[in-house]
Parts: structure tokens; sequence; C-alpha cells
């Protein structure tokens, strides 16, 4: 399996509940990053997390890491329909040639007016 | 307005057909990369450089091509096109590899029939 592996595959909640998505990776990593993508469409940075931090807020994003399970997770408090998208960990880690990000399969969560 | 440009947005073309997409990005980063999204596989790098002149293999090279003789463009190079490489390619860069925000052009949808 690939480095990076979000879970769930798909998520459908009620405006106004909150989203919890979960990503799980293999080897050491320097950071972790959360990307949103809108179907079809190019993907937006979201929040970026560094292995030695544990938790990080950015809005309604709530991001933690936990580096002895290799796991993160993103919750989206308060969810509103135009979060509907899907959403992708990536893991950045050194490598040979430089530092290397390697995407996630990615979470598609539906929120429902 | 930053950003990461791609041309064309759309192509279909045949197989054997040589075709570039090209990649532009306005923000003096030094890392670029090219990515292919496929359904259930999430993002796959495909190559991508650290700086002018610099280029390296990510996890998918074969068929394609890519050169960085100046810091804004990265072409992406399909010299032979097969129906394998029916994709949507994804530019990104970003001011280095290392720990940073990767800014994502709008996606090309290529079909190779």
């Amino acid at each position: 399996s690939q480095q990076g592996e979000e879970d769930p595959q798909a998520l459908s909640i009620q405006e106004g509940e909150n989203a919890t998505m979960n990503c799980s990776y293999k080897t050491s990593i320097n950071n972790l990053q959360w990307y949103r993508q809108n179907s079809g469409r190019g993907l937006v940075h979201l929040i970026l997390i560094r292995s030695n931090e544990r938790e990080k807020h950015s809005g309604r994003l709530r991001v933690t890491l936990d580096t002895s399970k290799k796991s993160s997770s993103l919750l989206i408090t308060a969810s509103r329909a135009a979060d509907t998208a899907s959403y992708f960990c990536a893991t950045d880690r050194h490598t040979g040639g430089g530092n290397k990000l390697t995407f996630g399969t990615g979470t598609q969560l539906k929120v429902e007016l | 307005e930053a950003q990461v440009t791609q041309n064309p947005r759309y192509l279909i073309t045949v197989t054997g057909k040589k075709l570039t997409v090209t990649c532009s990005q306005n923000m003096n980063h030094e890392y670029m990369s090219w990515y292919r999204q496929d359904p259930g596989l999430g993002l796959r790098q495909i190559y991508y450089s650290m700086n002018v002149e610099v280029t390296d293999k990510g996890d998918v090279p074969e068929g394609y091509k890519v050169s960085r003789k100046e810091k804004r463009n990265f072409p992406l190079i399909l010299e032979s096109p097969s129906p394998n490489q029916t994709s949507l390619y994804f530019c990104a860069s970003s001011w280095t590899s290392e720990g940073n925000e990767q800014f994502f052009g709008p996606g090309t949808r290529l079909t190779v029939l």
C-alpha cells in the first residue's frame, strides 16, 4: 500500500456536523500536509504539521500527528456544504534525491444540507 | 496574481503523436513537479525538478520527459503517447523541496485514443 493512506475513503455527513479523516503512513517523515481538491481541479494546501508537532489549528481545521503510530487526523468542525471535496494527506520525507512529497488516495467528503 | 498555469487544459490525441504540456509559475519557486491522478490511485509523481537544469524521476516516469531550462517553466513531454497515459495531470511548484506547501496548477485532462 502507499505511503499515506486516508481513511475512510468516503464520508457523508450533515451540515453542522464534524468530519474526521485519518491518514496512516509507513516511514519516518519531516512533515505531513493536508490538501483539498474540488472535483477535477487543482489541489489546495490546507495545513502543514511538522514531525515535532502534535496538534495544529487553522480556522475550523484541526490536525493531529502521532509519529509513534505513524498517523494523522484532520478534523473539520461545523462542516458546511462548501466543504464538500476530496481531502488528501501528503507525507514529506527525506530521500537520497532531496525531500519527497507522497500523496495518499484521498477521502471524499460530502456535506449535505 | 501568484499562480501555476498549465496548457492545454484539455487534450484528446492519438497513440504515438508527440505532445507537450506546458507549466509555468510566477512565484520564483525553485521546486517544480508533475503528477498524474488516476481513480483509486491518488496522485503519483512523474518527475520533479529541484532547480534549473536539475530534474529527477518520480514514481512513474516511464513514457515521459521533462526539461527545466528556465526557473519558471517545466514542460512535460510525451514522445509517443499511449492509451495508458490517459489521465489528469497536475503541475506543482514550491519554494524548495523541503517542507513547503505546493501550489498546484488547474490540471490537464489528457485522453489518448
